[in-house]
């Protein structure tokens, strides 16, 4: 069965720190990636997603991840995080032709002016 | 961009009384909705998934009388909680995907909280 781990359960940063949340899925084959964010009482929203391509995908607000096939990841990025960034954020992976999505546990991010 | 609403946002219930969460997708039509379950402070728990017009597929371990989905039309699916118990508060959400995209739209959440 697949799973969806993030290892970071909780992140403070200050602002303009960089940031960087691990994300590793286990599943052999072929894969779609996605990122996403919570806002404190909003719905979950898309920040990336991974298809097929370059590896490096850009997302709003200024992330980005990268997929590594050979590690099962798909780690996402931030140079600079802003007080606003504070958020849940989930990584989740579907198998192609399926849209049922596992998510990770989420990584709790507070950053702090 | 899709849109998912959810009614209601919260509910507050007895213990033993039933709770049905509507989710619409408000500006196209939803082939597949699911049903998700969050803990507090926990990663969403995938319930079920359901096609209009079929029976819903339940994910292991999920209590198919328990939890009730109806996916009578394209835009509508509805998440009914029987004999609703305290274990049974927490935070459904539901998506929903249109075609095969790979793409979920969420809805806001349903926040239950049963006496």
């Amino acid at each position: 069965a697949q799973s969806v781990s993030q290892h970071n359960h909780h992140v403070i940063l200050s602002e303009a720190a960089s940031l960087e949340l691990g994300c590793n899925y286990s599943y052999g084959g072929t894969v779609n990636l996605f990122w996403y964010v919570q806002y404190p009482g909003q719905h979950l929203q898309l920040l990336l997603k991974y298809f097929s391509g370059d590896p490096l995908v850009k997302g709003i607000k200024g992330f980005e991840a990268e997929f590594i096939k050979s590690k099962f990841s798909f780690n996402l990025r931030k140079p600079s995080v802003q007080w606003s960034d504070t958020a849940e954020y989930f990584c989740a992976v579907n198998t192609i032709n399926t849209d049922k999505l596992i998510f990770g546990t989420g990584t709790r991010l507070q950053v702090f002016p | 961009g899709a849109v998912v609403s959810q009614h209601p946002s919260w509910v507050i219930c007895k213990s033993g009384t039933s709770v049905k969460i509507e989710c619409r997708s408000l500006d196209f039509q939803a082939t597949t909705m699911f049903w998700y379950r969050q803990f507090p402070k926990q990663s969403l728990m995938l319930m079920a998934t359901s096609n209009e017009g079929s029976k819903a597929t339940y994910e292991q371990g999920v209590e198919k009388d328990k939890f009730l989905i109806n996916h009578a039309s394209l835009t509508l699916s509805t998440l009914t909680v029987t004999s609703a118990h305290p274990e049974d508060s927490s935070f459904y959400i539901c998506s929903a995907s249109y075609g095969y995209t790979g793409e979920l739209f969420f809805g806001e959440g349903s926040r239950l909280t049963v006496l």
